[in-house]
């Protein structure tokens, strides 16, 4: 079974330029995760679909970033315009339904670098 | 709201000694833990998790956690580490209900395995 892909693996860009993530979950899950993960610290959830329904994005930072799930399978985040600080490991995850203790299987993630 | 505290940030430890990751949480009501594995450049893993019953819950690679509520701790050990178990692993809690799945994690202990 595949797991869960992620592109680029890298990414560098200067401040205030734009970048996107793509995420394809595990075939058949319903729910999908991205996370940020800044160096030194645990990930943190940025935001949660349902399908493409969005269950949870109270902490995504809806000034400059934004996520979509269309037709409920691959999903793109994408941070306009990125600032020193979003240089972090961001993390897709999916699981078969939203309810807890429903196992997330995580990506590599992408590493932004911030300049 | 939940939170997490791993209070160790690297743990070295030789090649077939034991070792005990702590992790402690805070919440107000009862909640799920778990526990993740993080490999270099790769995605976090699930090691195990406590949902209910049992309170000591084994894993995978040999790795096993207690629950224990009166003292909020959800500490993860193993009898005999491996050079491969070097990683990061991180502690990591949900709600059991209305929570919608939503991992809130610990910043992650290092742990480093020796000859």
């Amino acid at each position: 079974e595949a797991g869960v892909a992620q592109s680029p693996r890298y990414k560098i860009i200067e401040k205030r330029q734009s970048v996107a993530f793509w995420c394809n979950p595990i075939s058949g899950h319903a729910t999908l995760y991205w996370y940020q993960q800044i160096l030194g610290q645990g990930p943190k959830l940025l935001i949660q679909f349902q399908n493409n329904g969005v269950v949870d994005d109270s902490q995504l930072p809806k000034d400059r970033f934004s996520a979509e799930r269309l037709k409920g399978v691959d999903s793109t985040l994408k941070i306009q315009p990125a600032k020193l600080e979003d240089s972090a490991v961001y993390l897709c995850a999916s699981s078969l339904g939203g309810g807890v203790g429903n196992e997330q299987f995580f990506g590599p993630g992408t590493r932004l670098t911030v300049l | 709201a939940q939170s997490v505290t791993q209070l160790d940030s690297q743990v070295p430890v030789f090649e077939e000694a034991p070792v005990e990751l702590r992790c402690n949480y805070s919440s107000s009501v009862s909640v799920y833990l778990f526990w993740y594995v993080q490999y270099p450049n790769q995605g976090l893993q699930l090691l195990l998790k406590y949902l209910s019953g049992s309170t000591l819950v084994k894993g995978i690679n040999g790795f096993e956690a207690e629950f224990n509520k009166s003292q909020t701790s959800f500490h993860l050990r193993k009898p005999s580490v491996h050079i491969s178990d070097t990683a990061e692993y991180f502690c990591a809690v949900s709600p059991p209900q209305g929570g919608g799945n939503k991992l809130t994690f610990g910043t992650g202990t290092q742990l480093k395995v020796e000859l």
